[in-house]
């Protein structure tokens, strides 16, 4: 399996714009998770679905955030309008119900958003 | 507010020592705790779990200790060396429910 893919690697928008990252989870995976790293609060859950079904959304910061997953093999997360206190590194991670607290989660590469 | 974390921001540690980790959290309730490693530019990796049921849990030069009436878990390397130079994030979990991470800790381990 490649692994839990995420696009862009890096992106580079101005304020105001609207950004939109991309995740395609494990095959067979049933939870995905989107986190926020930022130096000061480290990684930050923002928001998990369940067999495509979004279950916690209180970690996305505004309603400029939103988040879906119209398939067990795709999910977005976006940002609209942008600003650049979003400006931080976004993973996408999956998981498999049972074995997460062994194995945890599987994180993609992050997509670094700088919003200028 | 954190539940989970990590006071020590940085680490610097000789090769062939031991290096520790530390990671503090505070819901007595969490039963699952992992420990990941993240290198630049890449996403965090899986390093080892322990579930509270245990009090250690060993994995080859690694292991992990938890102390559940402390609230604290710790990393142990041994021996450290230069290839696991990265941040460690701890994460802790109550079943059912997400995990919550620290805020990392930055190992260096001088060749």
């Amino acid at each position: 399996d490649a692994g839990v893919i995420q696009s862009p690697r890096h992106e580079v928008t101005e304020m105001g714009q609207e950004v939109t990252l991309r995740c395609k989870p494990i095959s067979g995976h049933d939870y995905l998770f989107w986190y926020r790293q930022t130096m000061m609060r480290g990684l930050e859950l923002l928001i998990y679905f369940n067999n495509n079904v979004p279950i916690d959304d209180s970690g996305m910061p505004e309603d400029r955030f939103s988040a879906k997953m119209p398939n067990a093999s795709f999910s977005t997360l976006k940002i609209q309008p942008s600003e650049p206190r979003d400006s931080a590194v976004y993973f996408c991670a999956s998981s498999q119900q049972g074995l997460r607290y062994i194995y945890g989660y599987t994180f993609g590469s992050g997509t670094r958003l700088t919003v200028v | 507010d954190q539940q989970v974390k990590q006071n020590s921001p940085s680490l610097s540690v000789q090769e062939g020592r031991i290096s520790i980790l530390n990671c503090d959290y505070t819901n007595s309730m969490f039963d699952y705790f992992l420990w990941y490693k993240k290198y630049p530019a890449e996403g965090p990796t899986f390093l080892i779990s322990i579930s509270s049921i245990k009090d250690k849990n060993e994995d080859g030069r690694f292991t992990v200790f938890l102390n559940k009436s402390a609230k604290h878990l710790s990393l142990h390397i041994v021996p450290s060396q230069p290839g696991d130079s990265a941040v460690y994030f701890c994460a802790a979990s109550e079943t059912g429910n997400q995990f919550y991470f620290g805020t990392g800790t930055s190992l260096t381990v001088i060749p």
